[in-house]
């Protein structure tokens, strides 16, 4: 159980154009789901927070206006990065926990490589 | 501030060796930590560690929580190549929220 699905699992985009990432839990309800974006030969680094039906929380540094959080449902959280830059280009990996006292851990999405050119 | 250190940053091990791995955290509202192996993609949940002084064992790794003195230990035995990857402590607080150290890049040699 507690698998999530994230795609694409890599892109490459011109820059200034936008790209949304998908990321789904399918075989639970995912109240909260988490954005990290890791920088090569760096460690994870939580963005944002994305709870179902209610706005997303940006961790300090994160614009959230380039990075466009919505969480319509309880199985689907995406991730829209709005005029991107080479600056950009990272690995983005969604995690998803079915909430507070779950024993699942906090299961990871398979990552998006996203390369702007 | 919050923060999660693991040591070492980086290790070269030959098969067979025992590998111990430690992470110290202080952060507010602790819940629990999270052991990780990663290759070359996303993470892969190894424990999540809530109790002190419970090992959690699978095969050949084991983990344990020290919640008084704030430190937890990922031990490897017999290791093999294939236990090449970095290893990410991660601690959740109770919103949640994961915040993960710089993690220890394991090489295990034939």
């Amino acid at each position: 159980g507690a698998v999530v699905s994230q795609h694409p699992s890599r892109v490459i985009c011109k820059s200034g154009t936008s790209v949304k990432i998908e990321c789904r839990s399918l075989d639970f309800q995912a109240t909260t789901m988490f954005w990290y974006r890791q920088f090569p030969k760096q460690s994870l680094m939580l963005m944002a927070t994305s709870n179902e039906g209610s706005k997303a929380t940006y961790e300090q540094g994160v614009e959230k206006d380039k990075f466009l959080i919505n969480h319509a449902s309880l199985t689907l959280s995406t991730l829209t990065v709005t005029s991107a830059h080479p600056e950009d280009s990272s690995f983005y990996i969604c995690s998803a926990t079915p909430g507070q006292g779950s024993s699942y851990g906090y299961t990871f999405g398979s990552g998006t490589r996203l390369t702007v050119v | 501030e919050d923060k999660v250190v693991q040591s070492p940053l980086s290790l070269v091990v030959h098969e067979g060796d025992t590998v111990t791995l430690n992470c110290s955290y202080e952060v507010t509202n602790f819940r629990s930590l999270l052991w990780y192996k990663q290759e070359k993609k996303a993470p892969t949940f190894l424990f999540m560690l809530t109790s002190s002084g419970i090992e959690k064992k699978s095969g050949r790794l084991s983990s344990i929580l020290d919640k008084k003195e704030l430190f937890s230990i990922l031990n490897i035995t017999a290791t093999q190549t294939g236990d090449s990857a970095v290893y990410l402590c991660a601690v959740a607080d109770s919103w949640g929220k994961l915040q993960f150290g710089a993690g220890t890049q394991v090489v295990v040699t034939p």
